[in-house]
């Protein structure tokens, strides 16, 4: 079964580095999206992304961040300056429609020191 | 704006029915999902339901859904031990450059010999 694959699975930065997260989406799907997991939290809703630009971002999604789709497979989330409480687990998910059919990657456990 | 909220814990018996509840506040929502989550690991879509149905019965997972009341629930039946992990509930309405998922808090199911 098709998979969104993303790494590291584990990152530990230090306050004020900048960091990328990757995930490769499914294939062929069109819709992309980045959520956060707070340690024991809600799962909030970052960033879609469809036809090449941001369709969506929530009030968490300000100018510290931002994504990419730099080439036909890879979509990043970036972090410029990270601070402590962007300590989360990263969740990339693809669709193919913008109805359901998400698929939800392992995560990327992000600590910041 | 959307809100999910979720029971916190369930602990049940293996072999008993877990009955998981939800409850949502926006009355467009289209699809409502189930997610699962073990630990250290990601998002498991476990079913969902369009918002036109009231039920949906899947192997061991059956769903309903009162429109009216706005309430969803999830029932387990003859709950094992793997079945033990964080139940999420979500709710979306797609739109045509994508559809953001709002979750509920999670629950956590604990499951006992």
């Amino acid at each position: 079964e098709p998979e969104v694959t993303q790494t590291p699975s584990h990152q530990v930065t230090q306050m004020g580095q900048e960091v990328i997260l990757r995930c490769v989406p499914i294939s062929n799907h069109l819709y992309f999206y980045w959520y956060r997991q707070i340690l024991g939290q809600k799962v909030e809703f970052l960033v879609s992304f469809y036809n090449n630009e941001i369709s969506e971002k929530s009030e968490i999604f300000d100018d510290q961040f931002s994504v990419e789709r730099p080439d036909g497979s890879n979509f990043t989330l970036k972090i410029r300056s990270t601070k402590l409480e962007d300590s989360a687990m990263y969740f990339c998910a693809s669709s193919l429609s913008g109805g359901n059919g998400y698929t939800f990657g392992s995560g990327t456990r992000l600590t910041v020191v | 704006g959307e809100d999910v909220e979720q029971s916190l814990f369930l602990s049940v018996r293996e072999g008993d029915s877990s009955v998981i509840n939800c409850t949502y506040t926006d009355s467009s929502s289209t699809y409502l999902y189930w997610y699962k989550q073990e630990p250290g690991a990601g998002l498991q879509l476990l079913t969902y339901i369009f918002s036109n149905m009231d039920m949906k019965q899947d192997q061991r997972l059956t769903v309903l859904l009162n429109k009216k009341d706005k309430h969803l629930s999830l029932r387990i039946a003859d709950t094992q031990t793997g079945d033990s992990a964080i139940y999420f509930c979500a709710e979306n309405q797609p739109k045509a450059a994508g559809n953001k998922l709002t979750f509920g808090g999670g629950t956590r199911v604990l499951v006992k010999p």
